[in-house]
Formats: C-alpha cells, sequence, structure tokens
C-alpha cells in the first residue's frame, strides 16, 4: 500500500516570500507524483506532476516542485507568493502498474498568504 | 460540458435516508473515479469506473454504499440508511483514457446527515 505524509497541516507566509510544503511518501512500488490545489468549495486543480526524467518538475502558477527517490519526498515551492495562493494543497501518488490509477492522498496543507 | 459537473452542490438528509449523488464526467472521458473528502482530511478513494465496469470498488466503507455507471458517461453514488459519519464531500473526478493522465475533479457534494 501506499501513503502519503504532509507534516505541516498549515503554513502563514507573508506575501512575496518564498515557501516550501513538504511532501513525504512511502511504496513499496514505483509511483507517478501529483500535487493539487484546492479553493474553498471547489474541487481539485492539479498544479503539477512527476511521471518519470527530470526530477525538477515545473506546474502552473510559478510552482515547482522536486521528485527526490532516496528520500522519498516530493516537496512544493515557490519563491514568490501571492495572496491568491491562499488554498489547500494536496500531495498524491498513484502507482505506475496495477494501482488501478487511484491517487492516495495526504491530510493537506494549508497555505495562508498574508499582507 | 467543459468540466466535471457534480450535483446537487449541497445535501441535507435525516439519519437513515437514502440519497444519490450524481456525477457527469467531461464528454467522452473514459475513466471515472469516486472520492470522499471528510472535513479536514485529504480525498479518500472509493470507486472506480472504466466506461460502464466498476474495475474497482474496494474504497466503499460498508455495503450501504453503491455506485453505477450504465451507459458508461453519468454515474451515480447513492448511501443507503445514511449515517452521520456519512457526512462529507463527494468528488468525482475523470480522466480521458487510462494510466496516468491527470484527473480532473468536479466541484463536490457536500452532504451532511443530521
Amino acid at each position: 500500500a501506499q501513503s502519503v505524509t504532509q507534516l505541516d497541516s498549515q503554513v502563514p507566509v507573508f506575501e512575496e516570500a518564498p515557501v516550501e510544503l513538504r511532501c513525504n511518501y512511502s511504496s513499496s512500488v514505483s509511483v507517478y507524483l501529483f500535487w493539487y490545489v484546492q479553493y474553498p468549495n471547489q474541487g481539485l486543480q492539479l498544479l503539477l506532476k512527476y511521471l518519470s526524467g527530470s526530477t525538477l518538475v515545473k506546474g502552473i502558477n510559478g510552482f515547482e516542485a522536486e521528485f527526490n527517490k532516496s528520500q522519498t519526498s516530493f516537496h512544493l515551492r515557490k519563491p514568490s507568493v501571492h495572496i491568491s495562493d491562499t488554498a489547500e494543497y494536496f500531495c498524491a501518488v498513484m502507482r505506475v502498474t496495477g494501482g488501478g490509477n487511484k491517487l492516495t492522498f495526504g491530510t493537506g496543507t494549508q497555505l495562508k498568504v498574508e499582507l | 460540458g467543459a468540466g466535471v459537473s457534480q450535483s446537487p452542490r449541497y445535501k441535507v438528509a435525516k439519519r437513515g435516508q437514502d440519497v444519490a449523488l450524481r456525477c457527469d464526467p467531461i464528454s467522452g472521458h473514459v475513466s471515472l473515479f469516486w472520492y470522499q473528502q471528510a472535513l479536514g482530511q485529504g480525498p479518500e478513494f472509493l470507486t472506480y469506473f472504466q466506461n460502464e465496469a466498476q474495475l474497482d470498488k474496494s474504497g466503499l466503507p460498508s455495503d450501504r454504499f453503491f455506485a453505477e455507471r450504465p451507459e458508461g458517461s453519468v454515474s451515480t453514488l447513492k448511501i443507503q440508511r445514511t449515517q452521520q459519519e456519512d457526512s462529507a464531500v463527494y468528488l468525482c473526478a475523470s480522466t480521458q483514457g487510462l494510466g496516468n493522465q491527470p484527473q480532473h475533479f468536479g466541484d463536490g457534494t457536500r452532504l451532511s446527515i443530521l
């Protein structure tokens, strides 16, 4: 089975400051990795994904993440946040084979950007 | 439609009542997923369809939960004899094909059981 740990339930940050949201995963098989964002009363929107190749992936809204296989991590970063980035962020994994393409999510990190 | 559509957006039911939640996936999308998101938690997988075939229902919490997709497009998640612990947001997602394609999510149905 797979599991995802997001250690920080809340991350406050000032506008224009950098931010890192941490994600660690556990799996006995190869996985794909995803970050989703959820605004209040909305569904999830894909920010970025790692399938293979370069371990640094860039997504929408200026976010990027780096896959580190040895540390089983996929931390999300943004060099300068905006008020509009305030939302819940979820890290997720999907088995490469045999998992039926279902996603396993972490518990989420609430990013609160302050003026 | 342009995106995944779910209805109703909000549903309040008394304990013991049956409810039905609807999902309209993006037109032509083969795969459809249901997730349950409890308050303050990440979504948890319930079930998965490929066209009309339900290939995985391992996440359904009990036999009170039933999902169908009879014509391979619209899907309905039914919960019988609802309990308070069923209160959650139910999310539907679809993908165009198979494999690692990103899942497109609807805005969910917020179910409250009184």
